[in-house]
């Protein structure tokens, strides 16, 4: 299996600009979860979703933050418009059914925005 | 609420020494899970256990080993004759079993440096 994907691995952009975070779960997984990494805050969820349907979005900052499954082997994570403290690796995981699974992360997008 | 708490900002050790690292949770949940993670410096996260609330005996894993005691809602990590591939951030995390959430909840994390 090649585990939980995500694209890009490094992003830059400038302030203002929409960035867009991608990431492919491990097949058969139903869950799938964002979450972010900075040294102030540590790890957080953002958003997750089962079934593709998102259960719980309370860890979204703001409305520049959106998520979307549209099916079972894709995600993406966009901020619109981008700004400096969004700085931070984003991470993807996903689980299996059920609450006995652990969650397999994805190698992270380290998003700086200048 | 539930809450992860891993004291040890940085720890620093010489090859071959053991080594624990401390987490404490807090949670109102009769049942829950926890893990271990490991972040290398490549910055991926691996999964190193999982334990569930019912089960506190411990485990052991070739230098791995794990401490789960209730009573004073801990779990801790110990490995065995470390080496310098084992210098990486360890996080504790925390899930409810019930409730809907699958939500992991980390602590801060553990940077251990393993010296040669």
């Amino acid at each position: 299996d090649a585990g939980v994907i995500q694209s890009p691995r490094h992003e830059v952009t400038e302030m203002g600009q929409e960035v867009t975070l991608r990431c492919k779960p491990i097949s058969g997984h139903n869950s799938l979860f964002w979450y972010r990494q900075t040294m102030m805050r540590g790890l957080e969820l953002l958003i997750y979703f089962n079934n593709n349907v998102p259960i719980d979005d309370s860890g979204m900052p703001e409305d520049r933050f959106s998520a979307k499954m549209p099916n079972a082997s894709f995600s993406t994570l966009k901020i619109q418009p981008s700004e400096p403290r969004d700085s931070a690796v984003y991470f993807c995981a996903s689980s299996g059914t059920g609450v006995n699974t652990e969650a397999f992360f994805g190698q992270g997008t380290r998003l700086t925005v200048v | 609420a539930q809450k992860v708490t891993q004291a040890q900002t940085e720890i620093s050790v010489v090859e071959k020494e053991d080594v624990t690292l401390d987490c404490v949770y807090e949670t109102r949940d009769t049942t829950y899970y926890l893990f271990w993670y490991k972040q290398p410096p490549s910055g991926e996260l691996v999964f190193l256990i999982r334990r569930n609330s019912f089960d506190e005996q411990n485990e052991i894993s070739g230098r791995y080993s794990w401490n789960f005691q209730k009573s004073t809602s801990s779990f801790n990590f110990t490995i065995t004759a470390s080496q310098v591939v084992d210098s990486a951030v360890y996080f504790c995390a925390l899930r409810r079993a019930q409730g809907g959430s699958e939500k992991l909840v980390f602590g801060k994390g553990t940077k251990l440096t393993v010296n040669p």
